[in-house]
């Protein structure tokens, strides 16, 4: 089975600062990995994913996130936050060719203010 | 077409009443979902849609009932709910079920008075 932790249930930053949400995945089995944001009374976007190939990944909203298999982690990072990147971010996991659906962290709250 | 649709956007229903929760999208998807989403915290799986079968279903009160009648659209069927299930209801979708991304719907933010 799979799990997920975010290690941090909030970040808050100000605006034009890096940040970083970290996340570390167990698994007995090769994983796909990804990254979702969801803003206030909305759905879940897809920011990135990781599947296979450079294990540097580059999303949208110039969000990047690196896999480290030995580490264990897919952490996301941004170099400088806008207000607008205000929301709630989940990392989840799938296992490769389980035929199973995502496992998801509890979810870390980036508050970025002026 | 590249999203998930979801209707309604809010529903307020009582704990006899009979209402759905529709879900629709045309990316050729075969795999759908049903989520339940609580403040605060991450999406619960409830029901998996695999080529128009029920493929997992996570041991939800039968008060939901699934339907795919084709392989465009999903429902969810509510009866006689209680006011814990006040939530926010997530469709997504997904190539296959091996498919790890999942495109996920706005969602429908149901109260139950």
């Amino acid at each position: 089975a799979q799990s997920v932790t975010q290690l941090d249930s909030q970040v808050p930053v100000f605006e034009e600062a890096p940040v970083e949400l970290r996340c570390n995945y167990s698994s007995s089995v090769s994983v796909y990995l990804f990254w979702y944001v969801q803003y206030p009374n909305q759905g879940l976007q897809l920011l990135l994913k990781y599947l296979s190939g450079s294990t540097l990944v580059k999303g949208i909203n110039g969000f990047e996130a690196e896999f480290n298999k030995s580490q264990t982690s897919f952490h996301l990072r941004k170099p400088s936050v806008h207000i607008s990147d205000t929301a709630e971010y989940f990392c989840a996991v799938s296992a490769v060719q389980a035929g199973t659906a995502l496992i998801f962290g509890k979810g870390t709250t980036l508050s970025v203010s002026s | 077409d590249t999203e998930v649709t979801q209707t309604p956007k809010h529903l307020v229903m009582g704990m006899t009443n009979k209402k759905s929760l529709k879900c629709e999208q045309h990316m050729g998807h075969r795999a759908m979902y049903w989520y339940k989403q609580k403040a605060k915290k991450p999406p619960e799986l409830m029901f998996v849609y695999s080529y128009e079968k029920l493929s997992i279903n996570e041991s939800v009160p039968s008060r939901f009932s699934p339907e795919c009648p084709n392989s465009s659209l999903l429902n969810l069927h509510l009866h006689a709910l209680q006011p814990e299930d006040s939530a926010l209801y997530l469709c997504a979708s997904s190539l296959g079920l091996a498919e790890g991304e999942q495109f996920f719907g706005p969602g429908t933010r149901l109260t139950v008075l």
